[in-house]
């Protein structure tokens, strides 16, 4: 089956800093999502990327699709304490029939540390 | 995007009892989803609700044990059937609209805890 490797697993860092997070894939994807999710709450979409190359911006947050279409990154400039969460890649199939699967990675715990 | 509510928000139950967990959506959606989160882990599907007919399980997921039903295009129930404390889980709902790339959204999912 498909996997996504998240890395990495938990960062600590100071506030102001940026932040930088990926993921991998052992096939193709036609589609990267990234979530955050805060303790108590279900994970809310942040960035959606649907064409290699693609480069998105949402805020402080920038997110890229990668060329060979098997991974993607997720940056956050300059951050702050309500950063702070679980932030999970999602990517979608370009495989037959599974096409409405999302495979999620790992997550990455971010802790910012004022 | 959409806003989705789930309900209950939590819940504690008795081993072998069985709970269901609605899911509500604020506008008219293509595909639902039960997903399930234990402690400390990332998200695995469940089924994607189908509307009029029978959900589409996973692997490793059984209707009998989590029966779905989405009479219409916002609704949809999840039961977890004969539960035991290995159920303790986040149960989470989620939807997208339609087209072939789509964004998919969560509700705040519910928290369920099986003694």
């Amino acid at each position: 089956g498909q996997q996504l490797n998240q890395s990495p697993q938990s960062m600590f860092i100071q506030e102001g800093e940026d932040v930088s997070m990926n993921c991998t894939s052992s096939s193709i994807f036609n589609t990267w999502l990234w979530y955050k999710q805060d303790p108590g709450e279900g994970p809310v979409l942040l960035i959606a990327l649907y064409k290699a190359g693609e480069l998105t911006s949402n805020g402080r947050l920038t997110a890229q699709f990668g060329i060979t279409r098997k991974d993607s990154f997720l940056n956050i400039s300059a951050s702050i304490p309500s950063d702070v969460g679980i932030y999970f890649c999602a990517g979608r199939s370009s495989l037959a029939g599974s096409a409405r699967q999302l495979t999620f990675g790992s997550g990455t715990q971010l802790t910012v540390l004022p | 995007s959409a806003v989705i509510s789930q309900k209950p928000s939590r819940d504690i139950c008795q081993r072998g009892t069985s709970l269901t967990i609605q899911c509500q959506v604020d506008s008219q959606v293509t595909m639902m989803f039960w997903y399930r989160q234990q402690p400390g882990q990332s998200l695995t599907l469940i089924a994607t609700a189908n509307q009029g007919s029978e959900a589409t399980y996973e692997s490793g997921f059984v209707i009998d044990k989590f029966p779905i039903s989405r009479p219409n295009l916002t609704f949809s129930t999840l039961t977890v059937s004969n539960m035991s404390p290995e159920d303790s889980s986040i149960y989470l709902c989620s939807v997208a609209k339609t087209g072939f790339a789509y964004e998919q959204y969560f509700g705040p999912g519910t928290r369920l805890t099986v003694t």
